[in-house]
Formats: structure tokens, sequence, C-alpha cells
């Protein structure tokens, strides 16, 4: 069965890094996300991606956040100038051209900024 | 996207059957309704989506009353690995550019 996956699986950085979190979604599928949890708390929407453009985003997704899809395969976030708060686990999802909301997660990466 | 209000937590035993309810009294003509289930440390796993009626699959079983202004997510003789948080969400089928993920439901199920 075809999956979401993501590297690394956990991440550590120094406050004022950037990070690349990087994600293969499935291979068919059209629309990409972004999300991010932090501990203990709900899932988040950041960024969804199709057309190799951005669809929306969240009040989360600031002008240190960027996404990209490089090539036909990988599908990256950056956080430039990561922060304490960007702790969390980033989770990738992507769905298909009629999905609606029937997405499929990655296992995620978990980010720790120190 | 409509509104969805879940029990925060519920509890069951290993082997009955787990009724979990949304509310979503401000649902649209063309809205569906998705059900997720999230483990730990894990990200969330798409379990059901229906429009209305009866929706079953080979996890879960989904109810939609006719007014569609609520839904059940019924997980028949759960077992402790359907510990986990479930959440309800609700809106086009078309769109799902944007995903709003509540508090969810937390299911703790005991021997």
């Amino acid at each position: 069965e075809p999956e979401v996956t993501q590297t690394p699986s956990h991440q550590v950085t120094q406050m004022g890094q950037e990070v690349i979190l990087r994600c293969v979604p499935i291979s068919n599928h059209l629309y990409f996300y972004w999300y991010r949890q932090i501990l203990g708390q709900k899932v988040e929407f950041l960024v969804s991606f199709y057309n190799n453009e951005i669809s929306e985003k969240s009040e989360i997704f600031d002008d240190q956040f960027s996404v990209e899809r490089p090539d036909g395969s990988n599908f990256t976030l950056k956080i430039r100038s990561t922060k304490l708060e960007d702790s969390a686990m980033y989770f990738c999802a992507s769905r298909d051209l009629m999905g609606g909301y029937e997405q499929y997660f990655g296992p995620g990466t978990r980010l720790t900024v120190t | 996207l409509a509104k969805t209000t879940q029990p925060i937590s519920m509890d069951s035993y290993e082997g009955q059957e787990v009724n979990i309810t949304c509310s979503h009294n401000n649902i649209a003509t063309n809205d569906y309704i998705t059900w997720y289930q999230q483990f730990p440390s894990q990200g969330p796993r798409f379990i059901i989506q229906g429009y209305k009626t009866k929706v079953t699959n080979e996890v879960a079983s989904l109810f939609i009353p006719a007014d569609r202004k609520s839904s059940t997510l019924s997980l028949p003789r759960v077992s402790l690995s359907d510990t986990a948080v479930y959440y309800c969400l609700v809106g086009p089928y078309t769109g799902g550019f944007k995903t709003i993920f509540g508090a969810g439901t937390r299911l703790f199920v005991k021997a």
C-alpha cells in the first residue's frame, strides 16, 4: 500500500537556524499539506499546495515558513529562523484530485528547537 | 468550514461497540463528513467519509441522519488498540484546501 514518507524522523536544531523538513507524498496525489502538532495539543493546519502553488495557508504560516516541490516527488517545508515555539511534530499529507478530506498523513518529523 | 462539536472523551471496554457523535448544525449542502483516528506520536489516519445515510467499511460505520446536522462514528467490538483520538471534519468534497481539526474525542478502551 502506498504511503507518505517523511525525513528526518527527528530533528534537533538551535534557535535561529534554518531547517528543511522533507516529505514524499503518494505518487499520484495532487494536493499536499503541512500540519504541525505541539505536544498535547490539536493538529494545526499550516499550508496546502496544488499545481505548484500555495492554495491556502493559516495565520501560523508566516514569512518564516516556505514550501516547495523541487522535483516530481519531494515536498519540503522550510523554516528560516527557528524559534523555541516551533518545537512540534510536523506532518505532511497528500490526497488525490477528488479525495475531499481523505488525506493520507506521513509519520511526522519531530522538531526540537533548543 | 462547518463548526463541529464532539465529546472531549469517552471510556469503553474491550468488545463493546462505541458510538461517537459529532454535531455540525451549520453543515452546507455540498459538505461531506470525514472521520480520522490519531494514535500518540503518529499522524492522523483517515477512517471513513460520507454524505448521507450510512457508510460502512472494514474499520467503522458512519451514520448520518436525514437532516445531516450530526453524524455518528460506530466502532464495532473495540479493542485496546482502538484507544486513540477521533476527529470529525466537515467540508466540501471538491475543496479540502484548508483542513481544520478540532480537539477530537479521546477514546480510552479498558480491558
